[in-house]
């Protein structure tokens, strides 16, 4: 079974750094996908970033980046530049392909501070 | 892009009673859905994969005769709490995948229900 794992419950940044979240996960699968989501107070949840792990460049949607190290099952979410609203909780999640069913991570708090 | 929608948003019901929550893929059809659980400050617990045309599967220690799923259509599944009670008050949140054109689980908005 796969598993995720965010060993970081709550982070607290100034606002403009640069903060970095962890995760590693499990996998015995050589295809699958690796997501980070936010949810902010709203509870929606918000696909931040994702990447297939049969790619060897780190994926990267603006100021957000990942890094992706598929032989230590790590995958780390590097946020540039911090903004206000970028306080959220934000999930490290698993797809295996061909199976729609995505693990969750149990979360980081993030804090952005002014 | 792709939307879910969810319904209710809020609901405040009595122990005892059921409640029906709705999910609808707006603009794409989702022969899968999905259906989370997640209580204050934890993560999101897959509760059970929406099949349509057929039986949910449920995941492990989730009893099937407590929420039952019924996924009727292409474009919307159903979450009916039966008999609830104060422990299941929770956030509840649905998911489906638009297999047409690979994008990973939109999600609906959550549904908070409290059992009084």
């Amino acid at each position: 079974a796969q598993t995720v794992t965010q060993s970081q419950p709550e982070m607290s940044v100034q606002e403009a750094e640069t903060v970095t979240l962890s995760c590693t996960y499990d996998t015995s699968e050589n295809n699958y996908y690796l997501f980070w989501y936010k949810q902010p107070p709203s509870r929606q949840m918000i696909l931040v970033i994702r990447q297939e792990a049969y790619k060897q460049q780190n994926a990267t949607e603006n100021r957000f980046s990942v890094n992706f190290q598929k032989a230590a099952k790590s995958f780390s979410l590097k946020i540039s530049d911090s903004q206000l609203g970028d306080t959220a909780m934000y999930f490290c999640a698993f797809m295996k392909q061909g199976d729609d069913k995505i693990i969750f991570g149990k979360g980081t708090r993030l804090h952005i501070l002014p | 892009g792709a939307v879910v929608s969810q319904h209710p948003s809020r609901v405040i019901c009595k122990s005892g009673t059921s409640v029906k929550i709705e999910c609808r893929s707006l603009d794409f059809q989702a022969t899968t859905m999905f259906w989370y659980r997640q209580f204050p400050k934890q993560s999101l617990m897959l509760m059970a994969t929406s099949n349509e045309g057929s039986k949910a599967t449920y995941e492990q220690g989730v009893e099937k005769d407590k929420f039952l799923i019924n996924h009727a259509s292409l474009t919307l599944s159903t979450l009916t709490v039966t008999s609830a009670h104060p422990e299941d008050s929770s956030f509840y949140i649905c998911s489906a995948t638009d297999r047409g054109a690979f994008s990973p689980l939109h999600f609906g908005n959550g549904t908070r229900l409290t059992v009084t």
